[in-house]
């Protein structure tokens, strides 16, 4: 089946640091990647679409200068948390979709800010 | 009134337990609907995917999808030990963006 690498699964920095969130789609072409953030025991709520070669789409409330995404190719893109903050802590998950299949999902980062 | 609504749990059920999973919904535009399950600390796995009503059946899974109720269900049967995770419905009116359920904690005991 579809494969989506996520990487790094653990993040633990300091305040003010920028962290990078890379996600990959490993056996197929993502026209289109998400990017979610996710709470202990809640749901996903989705933060931003993103399109190969284009500015990703923000939902309500997202600070699209805070978190930073890229998609320069169709099987990798990018999300920087600026200046990360301890509010910043949360599961994130990306997910990859290719033509009108379903979402697959990475196994998402952790970020702890301290 | 949230668009997808899915009992949070948590549940419990011994082995070998038929297992039944349900969310409704309120978008009348939905026809795509999906069953992700979702393990401690990993992202979601694709369980099932069907388009429009009807039932779709995988090894131990079934999905059904009863739109003129706006109600889909996920059967497990024989629940084994493995399946403990959290199981979220997810649908859209189009196939790529997806509306979660809040997710269903399900633990099955040994």
């Amino acid at each position: 089946g579809a494969v989506v690498s996520q990487h790094p699964s653990r993040v633990i920095c300091k305040s003010g640091t920028s962290v990078k969130i890379e996600c990959r789609s490993l056996d197929f072409q993502a026209t289109t990647m998400f990017w979610y953030r996710q709470f202990p025991k809640q749901s996903l709520m989705l933060m931003a679409t993103s399109n190969e070669g284009s500015k990703a789409t923000y939902e309500q409330g997202v600070e699209k200068d805070k978190f930073l995404i890229n998609h320069a190719s169709l099987t990798l893109s990018t999300l920087t948390v600026t200046s990360a903050h301890p509010e910043d802590s949360s599961f994130y998950i990306c997910s990859a979709v290719n033509s009108n299949q379903p979402q697959h999902f990475g196994d998402g980062t952790r970020l702890s800010i301290l | 009134q949230k668009e997808v609504e899915q009992d949070p749990g948590p549940l419990s059920v011994p082995e070998g337990a038929i297992v039944s999973l349900n969310c409704t919904y309120s978008n009348s535009a939905f026809q795509y609907f999906m069953w992700y399950r979702q393990y401690s600390r990993k992202g979601p796995e694709l369980l099932m995917y069907t388009y429009s009503s009807g039932n779709k059946e995988d090894g131990r899974f079934t999905a059904q999808v009863d739109k003129s109720s706006k109600y889909i269900s996920l059967f497990i049967r024989d629940s084994q030990p493995s399946d403990s995770a959290t199981y979220l419905c997810a649908m859209s009116a189009r196939p790529r963006q997806l509306t979660f359920g809040s997710g269903t904690q399900l633990t099955v005991l040994p």
